[in-house]
């Protein structure tokens, strides 16, 4: 099946210094891929999408500059939480779609950061 | 304003009984809606999606645009049951993004 990977699974960094998240689809190609915010006992939210090749789509009340994401490869995107803060702790999941799938998503495992 | 509300944070039931996970939704275009379901330390998986009309692992949907209601449905719990369940609904056009529901966490007892 496909399987979304994503690392780094846990980090732990200071406030104001930049993390990277690195979100693969390890067996096929995904021009589109998802990132989202999910918070202690809530929903997924939504961040922004993201397209290989293209500039991020972010959702309203996200900012661009704080949450810095790269599609560079049809098998991986990056978020990066520039300057984090501690309000920034958080589990971000990302997901990837098929190329060829207009509507599954497959979901990474999620990774947990937390900013001290 | 497209949403999704899944009203119920925990709906607790004993082995082999009937179980019913509300979603509703309000969305002016067409609506896709799933159930995606995360197990204990496992990632979101996708569980049923409402045009497929099929049954997983014992689960039905049926979309009532009347009601704008997709509410999960199993005649017989069973303890592997025990998750959390999102209702999700797709937007049409542009990337099909995900709205997702609060979800409802299901607890089966023995």
């Amino acid at each position: 099946g496909a399987v979304v990977s994503q690392h780094p699974s846990r980090v732990i960094c200071k406030s104001g210094t930049s993390v990277k998240i690195e979100c693969r689809s390890l067996d096929f190609q995904a021009t589109t891929m998802f990132w989202y915010r999910q918070f202690p006992k809530k929903s997924l939210m939504l961040m922004a999408t993201s397209n290989e090749g293209s500039k991020a789509t972010y959702e309203q009340g996200v900012e661009k500059d704080k949450f810095l994401i790269n599609h560079a490869s049809l098998t991986l995107s990056t978020l990066t939480v520039t300057s984090a803060h501690p309000e920034d702790s958080s589990f971000y999941i990302c997901s990837a779609r098929l190329k060829t799938s207009s509507y599954e998503q497959y979901f990474g495992p999620g990774t947990r950061l937390t900013v001290t | 304003a497209q949403r999704v509300t899944q009203p119920e944070k925990l709906l607790s039931v004993f082995k082999g009984a009937p179980v019913e996970l509300k979603c509703n939704y309000s969305y002016s275009g067409s609506p896709e809606l799933f159930w995606y379901v995360q197990y204990s330390r496992q990632r979101l998986q996708l569980l049923l999606r409402h045009i497929s009309r099929e049954s997983i692992k014992g689960f039905t949907a049926d979309l009532n645009k009347g009601e704008t209601s997709f509410h999960l449905k199993k005649p017989f719990a069973q303890e592997e049951d025990s998750a959390m369940y999102y209702c999700a609904l797709s937007l049409s056009g542009g990337y099909n993004k995900l709205i997702f529901g609060a979800g409802t966490r299901l607890a089966v007892h023995p």
